[in-house]
Order: C-alpha cells, then structure tokens, then sequence
C-alpha cells in the first residue's frame, strides 16, 4: 500500500507570502492529486497530475515521478486560501482506483 | 449537472441504531467511490464500485458495515449497529471512466456528517 507524507501540517504565513506544500509518497504511481477542503468540509480537487507541471491561477503543482515527490506553491497567499490542503494518489485503474490521502496540511493566511 | 448528491447531511443517532447513508452520482459516471474522513486517521477509501459492481471493499472496516449499488443513479452506506468510534464524514465520490488521465479526476460530494452518540 502507498503511504503518502506531506509537509507541514500546520502553516500560518501572512498575506502575500509564497506557499510550499510537499507531498511524498512511497511507491510509483500514474497520478497525483491535489485536493482543496474549506472549512465548511467540502472537497474541491484542484489538480491532478502524472508529470511535470500544472498551473492554475495562483496555485501551481509540481511532480517529479523519479524522486516520488510533489508540491503544491500558492503565489501571493490570501486570506480566502486558508483551507486544508490534501494529496492524494491512485486512482488510475488498473484496480488501483481509490485514492490513497495523506493526512493534510492546515494552511491559515493571516491578513 | 447538480455534481455529487449525499443525504442525510448530518445524522446524529444513537449507538446500536442502523444508519443508512445515500449517494447519487453524476450522471454518466461509472466508478462510485465510498472515502470515510476522522481526525485520527483522515480519509480513507472503504468501498468503491464500476458499474454498479463492488471492485473493492477492502477498507470496510467491519461486517457492520455494508455498501449497495442497485443502479447506475444511486448507492447506499449502511452500518449496522451503529457504534460511537464510527462518527465521521463520510464522503462519496464518483468519476468517468475514460483512456486519458483527466478522466481519474474525482467528484467529491458534501459529505454526511454523523455521530454515534
């Protein structure tokens, strides 16, 4: 079974600042996700992705397949970007499509 | 399209009681996914089906709990009895089956949030 470490749990940054979120997991996989849970609980996914870079406004996801290792960057950090972010993999077939989930990091952006 | 439906949204009942949890997926999506999200452990996938065929139940904690998919629009997350260390969101996801990677992305619904008292 893949286990799936992120970094930090917790992060509080101010306003503006450039958001790091790492994500690594332990055995090779297809894809990647990114998922996004406010405090009201609903999950939004944000990216998902089997290589390179993705890029999405402000939010940009990287993944290097070699080193099993992903992030997540938020670009001039907002108060309305305080959420729990989650990585996930799995979920490409293969009889493998449920997604394993890494505990989350909590993010606060303080105005 | 309304996205991924789940009712009840909140459900408090008592312990012993049989609890039965709804999801109607998107139409047109053939996998149905079952995750269950607690402090201790975050989400963890229980169940999920493909076509209406349970693929996987490995992650169903106990033969309390049980899942159905009768038809294509509709699944159901029973557990009975209900005990109180089985408070937690439990969420439904569904997806589309397809050849590129985009087609793995997964709909979450709002998740049923319950308590065992």
């Amino acid at each position: 079974k893949n286990e799936v470490e992120q970094s930090p749990q917790n992060l509080t940054a101010q306003e503006g600042e450039f958001i790091t979120i790492n994500c690594s997991y332990s055995v090779g996989i297809s894809a990647l996700h990114w998922l996004q849970q406010h405090p009201g609980g609903g999950i939004v996914s944000l990216f998902m992705l089997s290589s390179g870079k993705k890029k999405h406004g402000r939010l940009i996801a990287t993944i290097n397949i070699q080193e099993k290792h992903s992030s997540l960057h938020i670009t001039a950090s907002h108060p309305r970007d305080s959420a729990v972010y989650i990585c996930a993999v799995g979920g490409t077939g293969g009889g493998a499509d449920g997604l394993t989930f890494g505990k989350g990091t909590h993010l606060i952006i303080q105005p | 399209d309304a996205g991924v439906i789940q009712s009840p949204r909140h459900e408090v009942t008592e312990m012993g009681q049989e609890v039965t949890l709804r999801c109607k997926p998107i139409s047109g999506h053939d996998y149905l996914f079952w995750y269950r999200q607690t402090m201790m452990r975050g989400l963890e996938l229980l169940i999920y089906f493909n076509n209406n065929v349970p693929i996987d139940d490995s992650g169903m904690p106990e033969d309390r709990f049980s899942a159905k998919m009768p038809n294509a629009s509709f699944s159901t997350l029973k557990i009975q009895p209900s005990e109180p260390r089985d408070s937690a969101v439990y969420f439904c996801a569904t997806k589309k089956t397809g050849l590129a990677v985009s087609y793995n992305e997964q709909f979450f619904g709002p998740g049923t949030r319950l308590t065992v008292l």
